[in-house]
């Protein structure tokens, strides 16, 4: 069974703190993925990382970094938090797809990270 | 650029309807259309896909029908229950891009007992 986890569920923090949200998977999957949630809007990619090292931004990467030292762990940095950074935070990870070649991968979910920033 | 929109964005039926939600894709070379169910307080799942080599795919209650000339692919679900109630996300593949996926806004479906 894939499992995928957050380092927190809940996490209230001050405008201008610096935050980490933390991602581990234990499958040995290629790559990772930080979406933010929010009503409406559906889910939008920050940034992605398909190797240890590696990152692609997605589509809102701005007031966002990220890290990935290790295959299966995928860090979110909030440089300065504000408040217009409030949100669910969901992680996931995929075995590599090879596009090219029809082969996809399932993308598997952590639990979420719901971020107050006051 | 990529886009996929989801319509509607909420939809009320009654128990045993059917529910159809739409999707339409700007990028006419995705290939793979996933479907995810996010019920209140947890994660998405996969509950269904497409690739575009097949019109249709059924699983029991779901199916999922593709338009790759129109660009647009469905999920239906028929016979609904109360806990089909969820978030529904529809998502594209885009080419280039090595399993990064573009969702669409998401469906609330709440099945009325």
């Amino acid at each position: 069974d894939v499992k995928v986890t957050q380092s927190s569920r809940y996490l209230v923090k001050r405008t201008g703190e610096k935050v980490f949200l933390e991602c581990v998977q234990d499958m040995d999957h290629e790559n990772m993925f930080w979406y933010r949630q929010d009503p409406g809007l559906g889910l939008r990619l920050i940034y992605f990382s398909y190797d240890v090292k590696m990152k692609e931004k997605g589509d809102i990467p701005e007031g966002y970094s990220v890290s990935r030292e290790k295959k299966e762990r995928f860090s979110l940095i909030l440089e300065s938090a504000s408040t217009n950074q409030t949100s669910m935070y969901l992680c996931a990870s995929s075995l590599r797809s090879a596009f090219r070649q029809g082969f996809y991968n399932e993308q598997f979910f952590g639990p979420g990270t719901r971020l107050t920033v006051l | 650029g990529e886009n996929v929109e989801q319509h509607p964005s909420t939809l009320s039926v009654q128990e045993g309807d059917s529910a159809v939600i739409k999707c339409t894709y700007s990028d006419s070379a995705s290939n793979y259309f996933p479907w995810y169910k996010q019920e209140l307080g947890k994660r998405p799942q996969l509950i269904i896909d497409i690739r575009s080599n097949v019109g249709e795919k059924k699983d029991q209650r779901i199916a999922v029908t593709l338009n790759k000339t129109a660009k647009h692919f469905s999920l239906h679900i028929t016979e609904t229950q109360p806990e089909d109630s969820a978030v529904y996300f529809c998502a594209a593949l885009f080419s280039g891009n090595t399993g990064k996926l573009i969702f669409g806004q998401g469906t609330t479906l709440q099945v009325k007992p």
